[in-house]
């Protein structure tokens, strides 16, 4: 899989927007851009996916830069409970389907 | 309700001793997948199957072992070989169609007595 740069960390204030970077220089025209989170002690879940087009979906939006060489996670109005380990990662549709999971970025929201 | 059901939640294991993760998933999903997690860590896979009788090496595999016999099952061996099995170990499944967006569930935390 391509390989994505994230930030090891960000703070944001409850309340306000949230928007986490990741980069992916290496990105081939047919991977897929996803991004999951971990709560502590958690399992990941699935946050929202994209391609080429921007996406929005009811937990956040994804913004993919034109030449799709970076993305930037939305969080709208960040809450208490958004406070997770947040993963980008590519996903190339021909190839087999693991995943590779970096580090992600830590998240923290203060009250 | 449809999800990854992951048992146990926590898991002892002594010197010496294989033990068995259990992964079970009523999604209809054809892919399966194990990851181990370390602290402070991002996820590692450590086996994954396409589909019902076949599997490949992730990138730790070795004193792990699998199987899938059924479509809804992936259990997970940590055998006597894996030296250091202490960490949390997170089953997925997903469709094998792109965009293959991966459902986990909720992560079995193993520790050596």
């Amino acid at each position: 899989d391509a390989k994505t740069t994230q930030p090891n960390s960000m703070e944001s204030n409850e309340e306000e927007p949230v928007h986490l970077p990741c980069n992916h220089s290496t990105i081939s025209g047919t991977d897929y851009i996803h991004w999951y989170r971990q709560l502590p002690s958690q399992g990941p879940e699935y946050v929202i996916h994209g391609l080429t087009s921007n996406v929005n979906n009811r937990m956040a939006s994804l913004a993919i830069a034109e030449d799709r060489k970076s993305s930037t996670l939305i969080l709208h109005r960040a809450t208490l409970r958004d406070a997770a380990v947040y993963y980008c990662i590519l996903r190339d549709p021909g190839a087999n389907s693991k995943l590779t999971f970096g580090k992600g970025i830590t998240l923290s929201v203060r009250p | 309700d449809g999800g990854i059901t992951q048992s146990p939640k926590y898991l002892f294991r002594k010197e010496g001793q294989n033990v068995t993760l259990s992964c079970e998933q009523n999604l209809n999903h054809d892919a399966m997948y194990w990851y181990r997690q370390d602290p402070g860590q991002g996820l590692r896979l450590i086996y994954y199957s396409q589909i019902v009788n076949d599997f490949q090496k992730g990138d730790i595999a070795e004193g792990y072992s699998v199987s899938r016999e059924k479509k809804e099952s992936f259990p997970l061996t940590v055998t006597s070989a894996q030296k250091n099995p202490t960490a949390f170990y997170l089953c997925a499944s997903s469709p094998r169609v792109p965009p293959n967006i991966q459902y986990f569930g909720a992560g079995t935390r193993l520790s050596v007595l």
